[in-house]
């Protein structure tokens, strides 16, 4: 069954570096997510891309992040400059075409993201 | 008031039981909505969408009260497997990508 890959499992960073996420999603899908879910905490949506631009983003998406599809198979996160309150569980999630509201979303394994 | 309500639990039954959950959703122009869910730890993966007229899937079924703005999940014949934290999932008004996440109900099984 295709899956959602993303690498690395675990990302420990000192406050202030940049880290990039990174992520395979399922080959037929064209539409692709980030979310985040603190320890303890509920899941929560970062953005959405499709057709190589960001079709949605929440207001903890600012100006530190940014999503890129470098090519035909990865999509990443990118970090500028981190902070303690980024670290979190970073899940990238993809679905295949439009189908109205129903748009199922599957999601990787997650990046767990520590910042020192 | 939340998007998205669950109670948190935890549900502690035997194996074999039958358990219900409910989640309340604030805004009635949610369109889309989901169950997944979470083992610790790991990522939620979807069990089933939940569709106006109910659905059913094996042991799984879901129905939608848009009128009561709430959304169940019956599980039947309870495993020891279906141990894990169950997350409703609404779709955010106006959008089909934003995905608004109920912080869960844990649920343990036990022998």
């Amino acid at each position: 069954e295709p899956e959602v890959t993303q690498t690395p499992s675990h990302q420990v960073t000192q406050m202030g570096q940049e880290v990039i996420l990174r992520c395979v999603p399922i080959s037929n899908h064209l539409y692709f997510y980030w979310y985040r879910q603190i320890l303890g905490q509920k899941v929560e949506f970062l953005v959405s891309f499709y057709n190589n631009e960001i079709s949605e983003k929440s207001e903890i998406f600012d100006d530190q992040f940014s999503v890129e599809r470098p090519d035909g198979s990865n999509f990443t996160l990118k970090i500028r400059s981190t902070k303690l309150e980024d670290s979190a569980m970073y899940f990238c999630a993809s679905s295949e075409a439009y189908r109205g509201y129903y748009n199922e979303q599957f999601f990787g394994p997650g990046t767990r993201l520590t910042v020192l | 008031r939340k998007e998205v309500e669950q109670d948190p639990g935890p549900f502690n039954v035997p194996e074999g039981a039958t358990v219900a959950f409910n989640c309340t959703y604030s805004n009635s122009a949610s369109q889309s909505f989901f169950w997944y869910r979470q083992d610790c730890r790991k990522e939620p993966k979807l069990l089933m969408s939940v569709y106006s007229s109910g659905n059913e899937d094996g042991r799984f079924t879901a129905q939608l009260n848009r009128a009561s703005q709430y959304i169940s999940l019956l599980i039947r014949d309870s495993k020891l497997s279906d141990s894990a934290t169950y997350l409703c999932v609404v779709n955010h008004p106006g959008t089909a990508s934003k995905l608004t996440f109920g912080t869960g109900t844990r649920l343990q099984v036990t022998l």
